[in-house]
């Protein structure tokens, strides 16, 4: 099946600090989508990417859509404890049909 | 009340028990779909359902089965559960149009002993 390689595993940052995390893929995707999983629930929508070079942001989030079509960056600015979590990008196939990335758990300490 | 809602939210089953997973959406959506969440392997998908009519098999459906008794509902069953399907499982929706994401349940910590 396709595969998304998503990296890094996992950060331990100071807050304050930005945060850059990326998934590429063999496959094509139409649609991009980065979820936020915090502990004891299920992943949540962040941002969702619909065309190639798309530059999205929502908040202190920024992520694009990468021009190749294989590939999605998400940054988080000034990162804050909340920010906590695991996150993960997820591409969305011609069938509908989505795949996920192995997740990056993002530490911060304050 | 949640949109997705997931029953139990634990679960200890013994090897070889049946257990079965609840999923129920207020959200009205046709698709539904059951993940499974081990570290580093983000989510994988088991099973996903189009409408009460529609079942369809993902990644890694061995082991499981599903049934789709109404729109809203949608459980997912271990038969004889063994060890290695220790894990956290989501229920996830979605709409029809394709700028919807998808909405995950809270999800069901399951361990097998």
């Amino acid at each position: 099946g396709q595969q998304l390689n998503q990296s890094p595993q996992s950060m331990f940052i100071q807050e304050g600090e930005d945060v850059s995390m990326n998934c590429t893929s063999s496959s094509i995707f139409n649609t991009w989508l980065w979820y936020k999983q915090d502990p004891g629930e299920g992943p949540v929508l962040l941002i969702a990417l619909y065309k190639a070079g798309e530059l999205t942001s929502n908040g202190r989030l920024t992520a694009q859509f990468g021009t190749t079509r294989k590939d999605s960056f998400l940054n988080i600015s000034a990162s804050i404890p909340s920010d906590v979590g695991i996150y993960f990008c997820a591409g969305l196939n011609a069938g509908n049909m989505l795949t996920f990335g192995g997740g990056t758990r993002l530490m911060v300490k304050p | 009340d949640a949109d997705v809602t997931q029953t139990p939210r634990n679960r200890i089953t013994k090897t070889g028990k049946r257990i079965m997973l609840e999923c129920s959406q207020t959200k009205g959506h046709d698709r539904m779909y059951w993940y499974r969440q081990d570290p580093g392997l983000g989510l994988r998908l088991i099973y996903y359902s189009f409408d009460v009519k529609d079942i369809n098999k993902g990644e890694i459906s061995d082991g499981y089965s599903v049934s789709r008794q109404a729109q809203a509902k949608f459980s997912l069953s271990l038969e004889s559960a063994i060890p290695n399907q220790t894990a956290l499982y989501f229920c996830a929706v979605r709409g029809n149009d394709a700028y919807y994401g998808y909405t995950f349940g809270s999800g069901t910590r399951l361990t097998v002993v």
